[in-house]
C-alpha cells in the first residue's frame, strides 16, 4: 500500500519561501507523476502542480512565479518550495500521487497545515 | 484558469438520491473526459470516488455515479447514506498539463 508523509515547519513567516518534503513509501516513486495540492482553512482544494519521476513539471498559473517542485528518487522523496509567501498562503498541504492511466489523484498524504504569520 | 463551480450545499433524505454539478467551461470540462470526483469528511484527505467522467475504482460502492454533459459535469449518489455526510470536489484537466478544482459541494443527510 502506497504512503505518503509530508514533512516541514508549521509555521513561515510572510515574504520567507515555505518548504516541504513528501516522503513515498511501499512503492517506486518511478512511473508516476506527484502533485501538491493545498486547502486553505475552510475552503476548497487547489492543484499547486506535479512532478513526473523523471523530473518533468507542469505548475499552476496562478502560482508557476512563485513555486517549484522536485524530486530526488533514490530517497523516494518530492519537495516543495512556495516564495514570498502571505498569509493567503496558509493551507493543508497534501503530496498526491496522479495515477496516469486514471488520469486521477488517487493516494493522498495524511496533509500538514502550514501557517503564514510573522 | 478559474475554479469550476459547484452548488455550495445539497440534502437529502436516507435512501434518496442526489446530484451535484460542477460547471467548466469549453477550456476544461467541455473539452476533455478527464473530470474526476472527491468525497472528503471532516479533517481527512480527499480520497476518489470517480475518475475519467464515469469510472469507479475499485472498492467504491456504485451507489456513486458520474456523468458530463458539454460544460458540465454532474455526481449522483443513489440511496443516499448517513456516511455519504461529507464535502465533495469536481477535478477536470484543462490543458497545458495543468488541473482545477471545483468550489466544492457540502452534502447534508437530513
Amino acid at each position: 500500500q502506497v504512503q505518503l508523509q509530508e514533512s516541514g515547519p508549521g509555521l513561515v513567516k510572510p515574504s520567507e519561501t515555505l518548504s516541504l518534503t513528501c516522503t513515498v513509501s511501499g512503492g517506486s516513486i518511478s512511473g508516476y507523476y506527484w502533485s501538491w495540492i493545498r486547502q486553505p482553512p475552510g475552503k476548497g482544494l487547489e492543484w499547486i502542480g506535479y512532478i513526473y519521476y523523471s523530473g518533468t513539471t507542469d505548475y499552476n498559473p496562478s502560482l508557476k512565479s512563485r513555486v517549484t517542485i522536485s524530486i530526488d528518487t533514490s530517497k523516494n522523496q518530492l519537495s516543495l518550495r512556495l516564495s514570498s509567501v502571505t498569509a493567503a498562503d496558509t493551507a493543508v498541504f497534501y503530496c498526491v500521487r496522479h495515477d496516469l492511466q486514471k488520469r486521477a489523484f488517487d493516494y493522498w498524504g495524511q496533509g500538514t497545515l502550514v501557517t503564514v504569520s510573522s | 484558469q478559474s475554479a469550476l463551480t459547484q452548488p455550495a450545499s445539497v440534502s437529502g433524505s436516507p435512501e434518496q438520491s442526489i446530484t451535484i454539478s460542477c460547471t467548466g467551461t469549453s477550456s476544461d470540462v467541455g473539452s476533455y473526459n478527464v473530470v474526476s470526483w472527491y468525497q472528503q469528511h471532516p479533517g481527512r484527505a480527499p480520497k476518489v470516488l470517480i475518475y475519467e467522467v464515469t469510472k469507479r475504482p475499485s472498492g467504491v460502492s456504485n451507489r456513486f455515479s458520474g456523468s458530463k454533459s458539454g460544460n458540465t459535469a454532474s455526481l449522483t449518489i443513489s440511496g443516499l447514506q448517513a456516511e455519504d455526510e461529507a464535502d465533495y470536489y469536481c477535478c477536470s484537466y484543462a490543458g497545458s498539463g495543468t488541473y482545477v478544482f471545483g468550489t466544492g459541494t457540502e452534502v447534508t443527510v437530513l
